[in-house]
């Protein structure tokens, strides 16, 4: 079956700087691949996403690239601020074999000190 | 304000003791599906649907019901909890599923913290 594995956090910096949280995907089909961001006491966000081999997504500064080569959806930012801690989560959607189903990784606790 | 709304956000309960969290999205959705989300294992999802009366398995479906006889409302059900049921739930929903895909996400409640003792 499908599933995500995403870094081990949580995962702690300072500001301003640069951050990389892994995701790489176990898929049968095509997936879509996402990254959400759940601030505290509130339900998930999308953050941005990438449907095909090599597309990148990016939203807010955050970047992902969909890599099919490596299966994998790393996320990045250059430059963080303490506004984006958060828990991080990255999913896949399998369209062609598990219609209607949405597989998620386990999330990443990220916490950004002044 | 578009939203999906849960309901309650915490709940206590007995084992054994039936008990229903609601569901209610005001956009207009065809999908919506349930999720919990527990340490060390992620968000897994539990049930979904594609629309009025169509309802699917997801990955733990077991000890739950759920209904779709209306297309804003989407309850969660435990007809016997039990304390491995205690969980952080999430309902998601989305215009539909491939539109879920393609970009627009999905738009999740803000969660229901279940402890079943």
């Amino acid at each position: 079956g499908n599933s995500v594995t995403q870094m081990e956090g949580p995962v702690t910096l300072s500001e301003e700087a640069f951050l990389t949280i892994n995701c790489t995907y176990t898929a049968t089909g095509y997936p879509s691949l996402f990254w959400y961001v759940q601030y505290p006491g509130e339900g998930l966000q999308l953050l941005l996403k990438a449907t095909k081999a090599d597309d990148k997504g990016s939203n807010k500064g955050f970047e992902a690239t969909y890599r099919k080569e490596t299966t994998s959806f790393h996320l990045e930012k250059g430059s963080v601020q303490v506004s984006d801690s958060a828990v991080y989560f990255c999913a896949l959607s399998d369209r062609d074999t598990n219609a209607g189903k949405s597989t998620f990784g386990d999330g990443t606790t990220l916490t950004v000190k002044p | 304000e578009a939203q999906v709304t849960q309901n309650p956000r915490y709940l206590i309960t007995v084992t054994g003791k039936k008990l229903t969290v609601t569901c209610s999205q005001n956009m207009n959705h065809e999908y919506m599906s349930w999720y919990r989300q527990d340490p060390g294992l992620g968000l897994r999802q539990i049930y979904y649907s594609m629309n009025v009366e169509v309802t699917d398995k997801g990955d733990v479906p077991e000890g739950y019901k759920v209904s779709r006889k209306e297309k804003r409302n989407f309850p969660l059900i435990l007809e016997s909890p039990s304390p491995n049921q205690t969980s952080l739930y999430f309902c998601a929903s989305s215009p539909t599923w491939d539109r879920g895909l393609s970009g627009y996400g999905y738009t999740f409640g803000s969660g229901t913290r279940l402890t079943v003792v």
